[in-house]
């Protein structure tokens, strides 16, 4: 059963900051893998998806990266604002999807 | 499109008592996901259809769980003789896939209904 695992669990950084949050998976035969921003109480709003075919993905600050053969997909968040503060998952595809437990990023300003 | 909706938002509910939830996908998406979501965790799976067909069912869907999309539209998810055990976020998202594949295009998803059993 794949496994998914997002290092570090929580996140204090003071705004400004350039960050690198982390997930990793112990199956690497996935067709795509998607990160997601979760704020408290509400739905996900999907961020980036990546291709198993590509090896990163950019939309404005962010940049996600991914490394079928390692399990591993990072995800870099530029310029860190207050208004990044929220819970960060990633999923894979792997037939069906499965997500880590987040990180969840506090941006002090 | 106005995106992803989901009925209701919130729902208390008693122990014992069956209740049903409701998920409207984006219009041209032929794939849709059931999840379910506690606190500190990431969702977790529960189903999928493309189109009408059901085409994946998680061990955690118990028989007391049932999940339907008639005419591949819109999706309804039945707990019948809720426990304390089943009060989550229950999660909908849909998407784009490739019959037969598991090719999919990003998914989006709806603001859940929370769940709570008394």
């Amino acid at each position: 059963k794949q496994e998914v695992t997002q290092i570090p669990a929580a996140l204090s950084v003071p705004e400004g900051e350039n960050l690198v949050l982390n997930c990793s998976f112990t199956d690497s035969a996935i067709y795509n893998l998607q990160w997601f921003r979760q704020d408290p109480g509400k739905g996900l709003t999907s961020l980036l998806l990546i291709q198993s075919s590509q090896r990163e993905q950019t939309s404005g600050r962010l940049n996600a990266s991914l490394d079928k053969s390692s399990g591993r997909s990072t995800l870099y968040i530029a310029a860190s604002q207050p208004g990044d503060s929220a819970t960060y998952l990633c999923a894979v595809n792997d037939l069906k999807f499965y997500f880590g437990s987040g990180t969840k990023l506090n941006v002090k300003p | 499109d106005t995106g992803v909706s989901q009925n209701p938002r919130h729902k208390i509910t008693k122990r014992g008592q069956n209740v049903t939830f409701r998920c409207d996908p984006i219009s041209e998406h032929n794939r849709l996901y059931w999840y379910r979501q506690t606190l500190g965790q990431g969702p977790e799976f529960l189903t999928y259809f493309q189109n009408e067909a059901q085409l994946e069912k998680s061990r955690l869907l118990s028989d007391r769980f049932s999940a339907e999309r008639p005419k591949g539209s819109f999706s309804t998810l039945e707990i019948q003789r809720t426990e304390q055990g089943d009060s989550a976020m229950y999660l909908c998202a849909s998407t784009w896939g490739v019959s037969g594949t598991s090719i999919t295009d990003t998914q989006y998803f709806g603001p859940g209904t929370r769940l709570t059993v008394l």
